[in-house]
């Protein structure tokens, strides 16, 4: 069965400050990997996937994901971040069923002034 | 607007007290689904609906129900709630063209069983 682990559960962090929000998954087959971000009191929304193609992948609010396939990881980064990008962020994996996501427990990123 | 809509956002209730969480989506997508999010354990999918009258189970199934009778609504139903169902739930939405895991959540629905 398709897992994923979400390396830290929160993440300070201060402003202009760069992150990386580790996610690892486990599976014996072709991966797609997403990243959804959820800010406070409200749903999830996508912030980037990886289907095929280029490992480095580049999403909304300029954060971007490298899918590493002999580390099996597909880590979140983002160069400069901002106060509003303070909010849970959870790491995905398309699993066997139909558009069926299984999720990481999330990291809640934190962004101090 | 495109938009997933649940209700009510937050509810308390006791336990063995029938509810309903609504959920309504304008896009005119085929795929529905509804997932819970509890600390610690990310979301996990309850069940899921391919098409208007087709519906399955998901991970965690056990105690809700659910009916797929107009193409754009997909309520949740907890016939006798219980104090483990205290939890978040999200339904989301997407077109059934193609598999690739790009869901539009709704803004959740904070239940509280006591």
């Amino acid at each position: 069965a398709q897992s994923v682990t979400q390396l830290d559960s929160q993440v300070p962090v201060f402003e202009e400050a760069p992150v990386e929000l580790r996610c690892n998954y486990s599976s014996s087959v072709s991966v797609y990997l997403f990243w959804y971000v959820q800010y406070p009191n409200q749903g999830l929304q996508l912030l980037l996937k990886y289907l095929s193609g280029s490992t480095l992948v580049k999403g909304i609010n300029g954060f971007e994901a490298e899918f590493n396939k002999s580390q099996t990881s597909f880590h979140l980064r983002k160069p400069s971040v901002h106060i509003s990008d303070t909010a849970e962020y959870f790491c995905a994996v398309l699993s066997g069923g139909y558009n069926k996501l299984i999720f990481g427990a999330g990291t809640r990123l934190a962004v101090h002034p | 607007e495109a938009q997933v809509t649940q209700n009510p956002r937050y509810l308390i209730t006791v336990t063995g007290k029938k509810l309903t969480v609504t959920c309504s989506q304008n896009m005119n997508h085929e795929y529905m689904s509804w997932y819970r999010q509890d600390p610690g354990l990310g979301l996990r999918q309850i069940y899921y609906s391919m098409n208007v009258e087709v519906t399955d189970k998901g991970d965690v199934p056990e105690g809700y129900k659910v009916s797929r009778k107009e193409k754009r609504n997909f309520p949740l139903i907890l016939e006798s709630p219980s104090p483990n169902q205290t939890s978040l739930y999200f339904c989301a939405s997407s077109w059934a063209g193609g598999n690739t895991g790009e869901l539009f959540f709704g803004e959740g629905s904070r239940l509280t069983v006591l």
